[in-house]
């Protein structure tokens, strides 16, 4: 089956961590995107990629970092520098960046 | 940061409703439009991808109408079911290859 996932579904972490939320395609997309969701909000572009080894911030990228070694591949690390982590995450992958994008189903990631 | 936005908010409508909701976006540097929905505990998916002006698309019971001179994009519904209850998404693609989200209009059909 082919799709985007991201795990794990809920997590965890104290205040200070650095922690990597993980996001894998099998679709053969070239661009993936990291999103992040606050109650009430809409989705806001943290990171994207258009292809290996190469990605751009989005609007909310402070306090945040990726790479794209691998194609299928997009880790968001959410450091400890980044003032109000705790939010619903969403990672998307698309076969190019105008296309539409597909969805994984979300990391909730819960700092106290 | 561009400003895209969904109005309603929200939304409630009666089974066999029809009903429409707004998306208005900037309307330069204009690439592409997507909506989404967006249904409780499942991801977003896909509804329309539209890039030209005065684009219209169908997918059910379900359209889409595009105007990029004025910077906005309807979404109609016709004979709403409990099953089309979710988060409407639109999204603007600039050239500039970001997407950019609206709020969403959170749309439920009462049975």
């Amino acid at each position: 089956d082919g799709g985007i996932t991201q795990s794990p579904k809920y997590l965890f972490r104290k205040e200070g961590q650095n922690v990597t939320l993980s996001c894998e395609q099998n679709l053969n997309h070239d661009a993936m995107y990291w999103y992040r969701q606050d109650p009430g909000q809409g989705l806001r572009l943290i990171y994207y990629s258009q292809i290996v080894n190469d990605f751009q911030k989005g609007d909310i990228a402070e306090g945040y970092s990726v790479s794209r070694e691998k194609k299928e591949s997009f880790p968001l690390t959410v450091t400890s520098a980044q003032k109000n982590p705790t939010a619903f995450y969403l990672c998307a992958s698309s076969r190019r960046e105008a296309y539409e994008q597909y969805f994984g189903p979300g990391t909730r990631l819960t700092v106290t | 940061i561009l400003n895209v936005e969904q109005s309603p908010q929200s939304l409630h409508v009666q089974e066999g409703d029809s009903t429409n909701f707004t998306c208005s976006f900037p309307s330069s540097n204009f690439y592409a439009l997507h909506w989404y929905r967006w249904e409780t505990a499942k991801s977003p998916e896909a509804l329309f991808v539209m890039t030209l002006n005065g684009d219209e698309k169908k997918k059910g019971r379900i359209s889409a109408t595009l105007n990029t001179k004025e910077g906005y994009s309807y979404l109609y519904i016709k004979g709403s079911q409990p099953e089309d209850s979710a988060t409407y998404l639109c999204a603007f693609l600039n050239a500039g290859n970001m997407l950019t989200f609206g709020g969403g209009t959170r749309l439920m059909v009462k049975p």
